[in-house]
């Protein structure tokens, strides 16, 4: 069974740029999940998806942050503008659905704004 | 007050040793608790699940909760060098789709 895909794992930007990072799940998850993981703290959700709708989004900075995953399967985080303290481990993670905690994670993405 | 609260560490022990990872919590509504594994430069991946109180053992690992006071632990038998990782502990309410709050994750480095 293939696991969660990520790209890029690493990207550099500088601050006022904007970046995508791509997801794609392992296949026949429902959920996904973006979480944030800055140096030294644990995961911290931005937004889960059920299929191609938003089950929680309370955590996205919304006025620079955008996910989607349209069709239900690979999703799409944007950061614009990127900020200084926008740097982190971007980590995607899927599950079988809403009410299953076991979360499969990728390797993450790692952003570096200068 | 965070809602968890975990040692960063790191914690250093020789091979053989029996290690002791914890953490507490403030919400009395958890009811789920996960101890997840995450090696340098990958992502975490899940170790132990347990709900309410109690122990639960696999092979090497035994996780245990004590929700009187809002405790949880791992420990892991006969340390390997290849357990040194960070260790994440994580816990939701129940009732329905809840998230998960993870804490900052102990790193843990096993010498041989």
């Amino acid at each position: 069974e293939a696991g969660v895909a990520q790209s890029p794992r690493y990207k550099i930007i500088e601050k006022r740029q904007s970046v995508a990072f791509w997801c794609n799940p392992i296949s026949g998850h429902a959920t996904l999940y973006w979480y944030q993981q800055i140096l030294g703290q644990g995961p911290k959700l931005l937004i889960q998806f059920q299929n191609n709708g938003v089950v929680d989004d309370s955590q996205l900075p919304k006025d620079r942050f955008s996910a989607e995953r349209l069709k239900g399967v690979d999703s799409t985080l944007k950061i614009q503008p990127a900020k200084l303290e926008d740097s982190a481990v971007y980590l995607c993670a899927s599950s079988l659905d809403l009410f299953r905690d076991e979360q499969y994670f990728g390797p993450g993405t790692r952003l570096t704004v200068t | 007050q965070k809602e968890v609260e975990q040692d960063p560490g790191p914690l250093s022990v020789p091979e053989g040793a029996i290690v002791s990872l914890n953490c507490t919590y403030s919400n009395s509504a958890f009811q789920y608790f996960m101890w997840y594994r995450q090696y340098s430069r990958k992502g975490p991946e899940l170790l132990m699940y347990t709900y309410s109180s109690g122990n639960k053992e696999d092979g090497r690992f035994t996780a245990q909760v004590d929700k009187s006071s809002k405790y949880i632990s791992l420990f892991i038998r006969d340390s390997q060098p290849s357990d040194s990782a960070t260790y994440l502990c994580a816990m939701r309410n129940s009732g329905g789709y809840q998230k998960v709050t993870f804490g900052i994750g102990t790193k843990l480095q096993v010498i041989p």
